[in-house]
């Protein structure tokens, strides 16, 4: 029973295109999150979702735009596709958005690795 | 603002010795400390973590880290590795007020050898 499930997990694609991944956790989690690892495996938050509200977006470019249809499902669509943004991208989920909460684990789907030729 | 500092970029170890992973952290408020680790082309799983409780923290695969507020460290330590112990690791820090945000460490490289 896998927890958080991203697709693809491979995405090869050509510069200024545009393209969707898809994330989906069967937690029961409220909060929703996308990571970007670059290259040097890096990993840094890019957005937030608690029950389908954007809580945090980390000054990342406005090509990027995350959509939660639900609160189980955060997605991210990428317009214009740079060179730069070929990464491995995660989805992750925890039960409660308080950093202070005894419940603020985070658990990661499996990553989408995303090439812009 | 909180950060988080992985002292060595890659440790070597042989089977059967123990394994020292060091990390520091900077934070504004209380922290809470996650270890993370990361087999090849694999998704991250979290092995530990400190929320304020116990400062020495049991995790699984027998790895343990244990929070110095003096130091501002929380070094990952395991009596003895396994072949199966080799990947990333990586230390996180959220302070522990506002929405939940983790910020990584640079990562370190666990080898392990025959």
């Amino acid at each position: 029973d896998t927890a958080v499930s991203q697709t693809p997990k491979y995405l090869v694609t050509q510069m200024g295109n545009d393209k969707s991944i898809k994330c989906e956790q069967n937690l029961g989690h409220d909060t929703m999150y996308w990571y970007k690892q670059d290259s040097k495996k890096f990993l840094k938050i890019m957005f937030s979702y608690n029950n389908k509200e954007l809580i945090i977006n980390e000054t990342v470019p406005n090509r990027f735009s995350p959509k939660s249809p639900d609160k189980a499902h955060l997605n991210l669509h990428i317009n214009s596709l740079e060179l730069g943004d070929s990464a491995v991208y995660f989805c992750a989920s925890s039960q409660d958005r308080e950093a202070w909460s005894s419940y603020n684990e985070q658990f990661f789907g499996p990553g989408t690795r995303l090439t812009v030729l | 603002a909180q950060s988080v500092t992985q002292l060595d970029s890659h440790v070597s170890v042989s089977e059967g010795t123990p394994v020292l992973l060091r990390c520091n952290y900077s934070s504004s408020y209380s922290p809470s400390l996650f270890w993370y680790v990361q087999h090849p082309n694999k998704g991250l799983q979290l092995l530990l973590k400190y929320t304020s409780a116990a400062t020495l923290v049991k995790g699984i695969n027998g790895f343990e880290a244990e929070f110095k507020k003096s130091e501002t460290s929380f070094h990952l330590t395991k009596p003895s590795a396994h072949m199966s112990d080799a990947a990333e690791y990586f230390c996180v820090v959220s302070d522990q007020k506002g929405f939940q945000k983790l910020v990584f460490g640079t990562g370190t490289r666990l080898l392990v050898s025959p």
